[in-house]
């Protein structure tokens, strides 16, 4: 079964604390997985995907293939990181997104 | 540009109603994917359009219809609302399938609530 898992809703973290939300998946194939971002009333946006391998505003993730993990990671957290953040992965003949259920980071001044 | 719109930014219908949710690309993207968030869960992919044809279908009823018109706005069509239909309905467009994932621009957004 194609599933995308983030272990947390709720993540809070103190100004300059590392980050990580994890994401773990399930798919038979070779995905693209990506971070999606919804700032407090914005649209859904992308954030990285993983052939990338790029940094945006600070956050990286690293596919591990072994694990089916994507998780994100930023070594020090900003109060305006504050979001909920999506894992998804896309594949197939459509490449639809499957996502997961979000997690909602808080970030602490 | 005004980026992907679409309408009604909120509605409220009653079980057993049916409902029309409008999306307008962003010029020149030829395809259009509709989703559904439920309230806690992330989106789900229920439909993607291209060129006026339906390229995939997620695991929803056939009270979810949708189409594409040939200036690529869509429409999505729920029949027979059921209280579960309650959620936000997403509209992604990219410039053709192959872009959907890191090609997408998501739409605001529609609030659909059922009583």
């Amino acid at each position: 079964a194609q599933r995308v898992t983030q272990p947390e809703k709720l993540l809070s973290v103190f100004k300059g604390a590392p980050v990580e939300l994890k994401c773990n998946y399930s798919y038979s194939g070779s995905p693209e997985l990506f971070w999606y971002v919804q700032y407090s009333r914005q649209r859904l946006q992308l954030l990285l995907r993983h052939i990338s391998r790029e940094s945006i505003k600070g956050f990286t993730a690293d596919l591990n293939k072994g694990e089916t993990s994507f998780h994100l990671k930023k070594p020090f957290a900003q109060e305006e990181d504050s979001a909920m953040y999506y894992c998804a992965l896309s594949g197939g003949a459509t490449n639809k997104l499957i996502f997961g259920t979000g997690t909602l980071l808080a970030v602490q001044p | 540009d005004a980026g992907v719109t679409q309408s009604p930014t909120h509605l409220i219908k009653t079980r057993g109603q049916h409902v029309t949710l409008r999306c307008s690309p962003i010029s020149g993207h030829k395809s259009v994917s509709w989703y559904q968030q439920v309230l806690g869960q992330g989106p789900q992919f229920i439909f993607q359009y291209y060129e006026k044809e339906e390229r995939g279908r997620g695991n929803f009823p056939d009270r979810f219809s949708a189409r594409q018109f040939p200036n690529y706005s869509s429409e999505l069509n729920v029949n027979a609302l059921l209280l579960g239909d309650s959620a936000l309905y997403l509209c992604a467009s990219s410039l053709d399938p192959r872009q959907a994932g890191y090609g997408y621009t998501f739409g605001s957004g529609t609030r659909l609530t059922v009583v």
